[in-house]
């Protein structure tokens, strides 16, 4: 079945940078879309961006443009999240999320929290 | 899109009914002609769950007292009868146009 771990969160100051990974298993990774989202206590759940399965198109939210990047290695069934110049406000448990059917959000990875912290 | 859930505490009596509504900025409808509107469970410290897609379809392992309607820019998630492993945060997803967004999210609790 679908499994999504994600790793490489943690505590890090204001204006660092961290890198989210995210190891896909259980379908076929290079065939489908993926995804980060986030859930913090003020502000919920946020889509922050997507590939498509070749990763020639990519999508950031507007509050993360510019700063984080996400990108996919199909031969290693890894996606990841650079996340740059980080604030306070992008403290938050992330996911990464597989759409194995279209438009499919039933996969979800455990989560990783990132502290943005001084 | 905005989405805005109602109401967003929800006490509930054991085998009552429940009903969530889910409100969208602008049509839901895509150029495909699917509508995009999932509904998600959140137990507390769990990843978010689905139990509905495009609107109305019910995931495999969701008890059917749970049930998405709806249709444009107006839904719902009804239970039917409210058991105790219901509790948690509900929240509606709109993926049809990006960047997809989500209500605030409505906590059930038991009465």
């Amino acid at each position: 079945q679908v499994q999504l771990v994600e790793s490489g969160g943690g505590v890090v100051q204001p204006g660092r940078s961290l890198r989210l990974s995210c190891a896909a298993s259980g379908f076929t990774f290079s065939g489908h879309a993926m995804h980060w989202a986030r859930q913090s206590p003020g502000k919920g759940l946020e889509w922050v961006a997507t590939i498509s399965y070749t990763g020639r198109d990519i999508f950031h939210v507007d509050s993360v443009k510019g700063r984080f990047t996400i990108s996919r290695d199909n031969s290693k069934n890894t996606l990841d999240l650079q996340m740059n110049s980080l604030r306070p406000e992008d403290t938050a448990i992330y996911y990464c999320v597989a759409e194995v059917g279209d438009r499919d959000f039933a996969h979800w990875g455990q989560g990783t929290l990132v502290t943005v912290s001084a | 899109v905005m989405m805005t859930q109602s109401p967003l505490s929800l006490p509930v009596t054991l085998g009552q009914p429940a009903s969530i509504s889910c409100r969208s900025s602008q049509s839901l409808v895509h150029i495909d002609a699917n509508t995009y509107l999932t509904w998600f469970q959140q137990r507390p410290g769990q990843s978010p769950r689905r139990l509905i897609y495009k609107v109305s379809n019910r995931d495999s392992g969701v008890p059917e007292r749970f049930s998405g309607s709806g249709s444009g820019t107006d839904f719902t998630l009804k239970i039917t009868r409210v058991e105790a492993g219901d509790v948690g945060i509900y929240y509606c997803m709109q993926g049809t146009h990006w960047p997809y967004t989500f209500g605030q999210g409505t906590n059930l609790e038991i009465k």
